[in-house]
């Protein structure tokens, strides 16, 4: 799996938007991009996932660079339910893969 | 549909001591892992299957045994623990079908102290 790059902690407003970004320069062409999430010591949950084009689903976006070194999940309007650790995880496959998980971004969504 | 079930929940143990991590999902998924979570970490892989009576080693695999003789079960052994085993325990599984690239669902963990 291709190496991810996350900030280690955001802050953001609640009914704001949060834009949480991620660096794979490494990604190779068939890995995909996936975001998790954990909040406080639950399962990591998952997300959205894309290989190259932009992706939403009920809960965020994904938006892919075109050289694919880069992405951001935005999630629309944040709550307080939000507040997690957020994973970005560049895989080909879930099952095939030693996926590993890095130490993620903490998003603290504020009042 | 239960998903991933982990149990226990929470778990003490003496150093020495053996134990099972029970790990069953229901939705017939082929790929099943085991992870660890130390304080303040990310997940580490330990081990995992992709399919029943088969599996290979992770990242920290050392002092843990799988097998795996059905598709729904994916115990995690502990032989002789450990207080460096003390940890957060995640199981999750996944399914290959028709779309390769395909969510992991996890458990909701099991938190073991070893004293």
């Amino acid at each position: 799996d291709a190496k991810t790059t996350q900030p280690t902690s955001m802050d953001c407003a609640e009914g704001r938007a949060a834009n949480l970004p991620c660096n794979h320069s490494t990604i190779s062409g068939n890995e995909y991009v996936y975001w998790y999430r954990q909040i406080h010591s639950q399962g990591p949950q998952y997300i959205i996932h894309g290989l190259k084009n932009n992706e939403t689903n009920e809960m965020a976006s994904l938006i892919i660079t075109e050289d694919r070194k880069s992405s951001t999940l935005i999630l629309p309007h944040a709550t307080l339910r939000d507040t997690a650790v957020y994973y970005c995880i560049a895989s080909t496959t879930w099952g095939y893969q030693k996926v590993t998980f890095g130490t993620g971004t903490k998003l603290q969504v504020i009042p | 549909n239960a998903g991933v079930t982990q149990t226990p929940k929470f778990q003490v143990l003496k150093t020495g001591q053996s134990m099972t991590l029970q790990c069953a999902q229901d939705m017939n998924h082929e790929y099943m892992s085991w992870y660890r979570q130390d304080p303040g970490m990310g997940l580490r892989l330990i081990h995992y299957s992709v399919g029943a009576g088969i599996t290979d080693q992770g990242e920290v695999p050392n002092g843990y045994n799988v097998s795996r003789s059905t598709t729904e079960d994916f115990p995690l052994r502990l032989l002789s623990a450990a207080p460096s085993q003390t940890s957060v325990y995640f199981c999750a599984s996944s399914s290959d079908g028709q779309e390769r690239n395909t969510e992991a669902f996890f458990g909701q963990g099991t938190r073991l102290t070893v004293v």
